[in-house]
């Protein structure tokens, strides 16, 4: 089956500090992965994505690497803010027709001044 | 602006009652979707639709349903057969086979 599996939150860390959240799948067939961010009250927001293995999404300094070998799409981003205080969901897609996301449980950071 | 909208933006239900949660979407796609989030968990697919007239069931379908007449709207009734209606809903949009973008959220709760 498709599933998603998210490093557990939450995470608390301090301005500047380097962050990474784990995300591993297991999927039928070759999915395209997905970091979504949502902020607290709101929707989600797609943040990056990534369609075949090897690819890195970037978006406002996160990055994530599609590894096929590990079966793995970790967030990561060099100095956090403030400001990226949200949960952050992991999510697959593998179904060109239907297009149906399955997303991980959310990872919850905080950074603190 | 193109975008996607939910309304309203907070919803009360009493026990018994059916509500309908508005989505409507200016982005010209094609699918729509109904999520349910509930807190510390991911979102669960409720109902998606992927042409006008035409939607299926997702994993949590029971006790919901849907309707698609037109290709910018896609409306969600939590009817009184849902035993715990009380979550956040969230509507998104995409072309076929492509990215999922999400509206705003309409938290719902039984009173």
């Amino acid at each position: 089956g498709n599933s998603v599996t998210q490093m557990e939150g939450p995470v608390t860390l301090s301005e500047e500090a380097f962050l990474t959240i784990n995300c591993t799948y297991t999927a039928t067939g070759y999915p395209s992965l997905f970091w979504y961010v949502q902020y607290p009250g709101e929707g989600l927001q797609l943040l990056l994505k990534a369609t075949k293995a090897d690819d890195k999404g970037s978006n406002k300094g996160f990055e994530a690497t599609y590894r096929k070998e590990t079966t793995s799409f970790h967030l990561e981003k060099g100095s956090v803010q403030v400001s990226d205080s949200a949960v952050y969901f992991c999510a697959l897609s593998v179904s060109a027709g239907a297009n149906n996301l399955f997303f991980g449980t959310g990872t919850r950071l905080t950074v603190i001044p | 602006d193109g975008g996607i909208t939910q309304s309203p933006k907070y919803l009360f239900r009493k026990e018994g009652q059916n509500v309908t949660l508005s989505c409507e979407q200016n982005l010209n796609h094609d699918a729509m979707y109904w999520y349910r989030q509930d807190p510390g968990q991911g979102l669960r697919l409720i109902y998606y639709s992927q042409i006008v007239n035409d939607f299926q069931k997702g994993d949590i379908a029971e006790g919901y349903s849907v309707s698609r007449e037109k290709k910018e709207s896609f409306p969600l009734t939590v009817t009184s057969a849902q035993k715990n209606p009380t979550a956040f809903y969230l509507c998104a949009s995409s072309q076929t086979g492509d990215t999922q973008y999400f509206g705003p959220g309409t938290r719902l709760t039984v009173l």
